[in-house]
């Protein structure tokens, strides 16, 4: 059970927008930065998205997020085939001292 | 480009030990906190321990707190972590990843290709 919670999957075809949301409590999303990876099969992840709605040099303006309280949402524009892997919320819990993640979200390119 | 390398993962049977190491380049390694993240077979990611930049300040998931230890070597531009009475759950692929600050409490942002750790009698 992952401390942040996120959809398992979600889907779209090609040139559509979906949203990812990930869950937490005021001890980790609601007080520090949410990182978000993605994580093609059989790679490392790779960092998408930094305090909170950075992207780090390279990656496409297609990919965007906010937080807003306890939540955060990744949220990936004119979807393309390549776009197709699992993408990770992450940030540190401070009530547990620990980092967390979310528990995944696979996304499918219809 | 900032690249990490992790080494020292293979097959280990349970209760013995193993010692990972995570070689950094292409940043200043002194000037941020590390962690070891982990990844069971077709599962998520579970951050295993971190460290800061000094080594003042370090963390462990409850899961791993007692058996393993974390430490660096801002001379050497390492990490290791030394993982003691292995067990069937501890099975996984590790990843060295850098953290986006000075201090621990913070979240992740480069990733190596992580190394296998098999525990198998």
């Amino acid at each position: 059970q992952s401390v942040l919670t996120q959809p398992p999957s979600v889907s779209a075809a090609p040139g559509q927008k979906v949203t990812i949301s990930c869950s937490g409590s005021s001890s980790n999303i609601g007080n520090n930065f949410v990182s978000w990876y993605q994580q093609v099969p059989g790679t490392a992840p790779k960092l998408l998205i930094y305090e909170n709605n950075k992207r780090p040099s390279g990656i496409p303006d297609r990919f965007s997020a906010s937080k807003s309280g306890t939540s955060a949402t990744l949220g990936i524009t004119g979807l393309q085939t390549t776009d197709a892997a699992v993408y990770w919320c992450g940030t540190w819990d401070s009530s547990l001292s620990v980092g967390v993640f979310g528990g995944g979200t696979t996304v499918t390119v219809l | 480009e900032v690249k990490l390398v992790e080494s020292g993962g293979g097959l280990i049977q349970p209760g013995r030990s193993l010692r990972l190491s995570c070689e950094a380049s292409g940043f200043t390694f002194d000037d941020y906190a590390m962690h070891w993240v982990r990844q069971r077979p077709g599962k998520g990611l579970e951050w295993v321990s971190g460290i800061s930049w000094n080594g003042g300040t370090i963390a462990y998931a409850g899961s791993v707190r007692g058996r393993f230890t974390i430490s660096r070597d801002n001379a050497k531009n390492s990490l290791y972590l030394q993982m003691n009475s292995l067990t069937f759950e501890d099975t996984a692929l590790y990843f060295c990843v850098k953290g986006s600050e000075l201090v621990v409490a913070t979240t992740a942002d480069y990733w190596g290709q992580g190394t296998q750790v098999t525990v198998s009698s």
